[in-house]
């Protein structure tokens, strides 16, 4: 079974600075895509990132950008410009590009962002 | 929102009692999904369906059950509830192509006490 592991519970930045959270993940596939979901205090997901596996090129949305490792299972997500919106918890997740699956994410425990102003 | 919604969006029940949540979604996606948050814990999946009567178990799917008759719904039943089913509920969607990711719903507050 596939396992997703944020290592690091709770970050914090100062506002205008870059921030960088940590995603590793264990399978044995070799097509599957990767997501970072961001959770404001609103209790609301929203996607941030997705990065396809298939795809060597890092995915970015705007002052979000990926660093993708395949090799290393490393996927992590780069804030730049650091806002007070983009104080939330943030979860990486893994999806199977198997079809026939049941599509299911599995998500990391998350990281708690905070950040000063 | 992408058309999905869950009800109701807080409650409150007492141990032992049955409890159902509600997921309806206007997508026509053929997934659905119904998580479970808890500190510490991330997201764990307790049922999930991948068509209308056609569900499986997640990872925590002790006392709860699940049913979707029609394309639209899926309930979550907590068959009697207890204080470690205190927790906030998500549903999501998921179109076949798993490219996309999912669109959560709001999520329900749900004590037990």
């Amino acid at each position: 079974a596939q396992t997703v592991t944020q290592s690091q519970p709770e970050m914090s930045v100062q506002e205008a600075e870059t921030v960088t959270l940590s995603c590793t993940y264990d399978t044995s596939e070799s097509d599957y895509y990767l997501f970072w979901y961001k959770q404001p205090p609103s209790r609301q997901m929203i996607l941030v990132i997705r990065q396809e596996a298939y795809k060597q090129q890092n995915a970015t949305e705007n002052r979000f950008s990926v660093n993708f490792q395949k090799a290393a299972k490393s996927f992590s997500l780069k804030i730049s410009d650091s806002q007070l919106g983009d104080a939330a918890m943030y979860f990486c997740a893994y999806r199977s590009a198997r079809r026939g699956g049941s599509e299911k994410l599995v998500f990391g425990k998350g990281t708690k962002l905070t950040v000063n102003p | 929102d992408a058309g999905i919604t869950q009800s109701p969006r807080h409650k409150v029940t007492e141990t032992g009692t049955p409890v159902t949540l509600r997921c309806h979604q206007t997508e026509n996606h053929r997934y659905m999904y119904w998580y479970r948050q808890d500190p510490g814990h991330g997201l764990r999946l307790i049922h999930y369906s991948y068509g209308v009567k056609d569900t499986d178990k997640g990872e925590v799917s002790d006392g709860y059950s699940v049913s979707r008759s029609k394309t639209e719904d899926f309930l979550l039943t907590l068959e009697s509830a207890t204080s470690s089913q205190t927790s906030v509920y998500f549903c999501a969607i998921s179109e076949v192509n798993g490219a996309r990711g999912y669109t959560f719903g709001s999520g329900t507050r749900l004590t037990v006490v």
